[in-house]
């Protein structure tokens, strides 16, 4: 079974600077994917970014960016430039690659707080 | 494009009374998934759906729980008797394919009195 960590329970950040989340995970896996969702108080999950072991290059998505750590089972998640409406719960998730187990493993999230 | 639809948002029961969730997956998504998520933590799966075919239930309580998905496209998930326990948020989330990412709806948050 696959474990996913979080070690940090709560976050704040000031609007427009940095914050970064960590994430670890536990697997004998090769191939596998890993996420960040994000779900702010309104409970809709939502996809922030998504990172292919294979791929050494680190996935981005605007301001989000990832450091994909493979042989450290390391994947944390950069905000750059926070926005306000970058408070919310965020959740990195695992699923391994090939037919059968397709679900995702969560992590118990981390509460970001983006102060005005 | 819609998203993953669900209803009620809310819902508030008596313990032993039995309820429904509906959910209507992303037009064209072959694979559903329903998720519990309880409070402060990250979901967990219950059951996984291949179109009607219910491929991974081994996390779903069967003495209570139920879930269907008869033409392959909406599902609902029963639970019968409802205990204090059930109170938490249930997430129906769908992809393309089992593999592809996951899509996820509002939840419904289950209240148990």
């Amino acid at each position: 079974a696959q474990t996913v960590t979080q070690s940090q329970p709560e976050m704040s950040v000031q609007e427009a600077e940095t914050v970064t989340l960590s994430c670890t995970y536990d697997t004998s896996e090769s191939n596998y994917y890993l996420f960040w969702y994000k779900q702010p108080p309104s409970r809709q999950m939502i996809l922030v970014i998504r990172q292919e072991a294979y791929k050494q290059q680190n996935a981005t998505e605007n301001r989000f960016s990832v450091n994909f750590q493979k042989a450290a089972k390391s994947f944390s998640l950069k905000i750059s430039d926070s926005q306000l409406g970058d408070t919310a719960m965020y959740f990195c998730a695992f699923m391994k690659h090939g037919y059968g187990d397709y679900k995702l493993s969560f992590g118990a999230g981390t509460t970001v707080t983006v102060r005005a | 494009e819609a998203g993953v639809v669900q209803s009620p948002r809310y819902k508030i029961i008596e313990k032993k009374q039995p309820v429904a969730f509906w959910c209507n997956p992303i037009s064209g998504h072959n694979t559903l998934y329903w998720y519990l998520q309880n409070l402060g933590q990250g979901p967990e799966l219950l059951i996984r759906y291949e179109n009607e075919e219910a491929v991974d239930d081994s996390q779903l309580p069967k003495d209570r729980f139920s879930a269907e998905r008869l033409k392959g496209v909406d599902s609902t998930l029963k639970i019968q008797p409802a205990e204090l326990g059930d109170s938490a948020v249930y997430l129906c989330a769908s992809s393309l394919d089992g593999g592809d990412t996951q899509y996820f709806g509002p939840g419904t948050r289950l209240t148990v009195l």
